[in-house]
């Protein structure tokens, strides 16, 4: 079974440094897609980023870029130039295309200061 | 494209009363995902269809949970009967083959 970890329950950066929230991942499958969605406290679930497995290079939206090591299994979420309105929850999700699911980790919790 | 949209936004309903929570999936998108989000467990996947056919319905939680998916623009999810840990926010998701999912804005279940 598929399992996705974000071991930061929370985490705080300084308004314009940059941020690295962790994720590591567990398949058996060799064909999978990791996902990044970030979820502010009005609720609704936004799409950051993607990378497939057999991506070559990494993953880059504007200021995230995600941060892919295959062999660590780990697909860490780079955000940089932190504004105010990143605070928010942030989930890492892994897509199995064996399975077709998408499994989401626990989330983090970024604080951005002034 | 109006995206995912959920109905209603916010349920509040009696213990033992049937709830029923109705979904919009993108046009063309041929995935539709009903998840489930609390504190205590995050965001867990209920079921989800593939061409209006339910593939998955190993997370949905007991026999009172129920969903369909009468045709490709429409799924409901029905609780019958509601119970006080059952209050959560349900969101519905859709995608189309192996991309990633848009989520609706949810619907807040509280039931009391």
């Amino acid at each position: 079974a598929q399992k996705i970890t974000q071991t930061q329950p929370g985490m705080f950066v300084q308004e314009k440094e940059a941020v690295t929230l962790d994720c590591t991942y567990d398949t058996s499958d060799p064909s999978y897609g990791l996902f990044w969605y970030k979820q502010p406290s009005s609720g609704e679930m936004i799409f950051l980023i993607y990378q497939g497995s057999y991506d070559q290079q990494n993953a880059t939206e504007g200021r995230y870029s995600l941060n892919f090591q295959k062999a660590r299994k780990s697909a860490n979420l780079v955000i940089s130039a932190s504004q105010l309105g990143d605070s928010a929850m942030y989930f890492c999700a892994m897509r199995e295309y064996n399975n077709n699911d998408m499994r989401f980790g626990a989330g983090t919790r970024l604080t951005v200061k002034p | 494209d109006a995206g995912v949209i959920q109905s209603p936004r916010h349920e509040v309903t009696e213990m033992g009363q049937e709830v029923t929570l109705r979904c919009k999936p993108i046009s063309g998108h041929d995935y539709l995902f009903w998840y489930r989000q609390t504190m205590m467990r995050g965001l867990e996947l209920l079921i989800y269809f593939n061409n209006n056919v339910p593939i998955d319905d190993s997370g949905m939680p007991e026999d009172r949970f129920s969903a369909k998916m009468p045709n490709a623009s429409f799924s409901t999810l029905k609780i019958q009967p509601s119970e006080p840990r059952d209050s959560a926010v349900y969101f519905c998701a859709s995608s189309f083959l192996g991309a990633g999912y848009t989520f609706g804005s949810g619907t807040r279940l509280t039931v009391v």
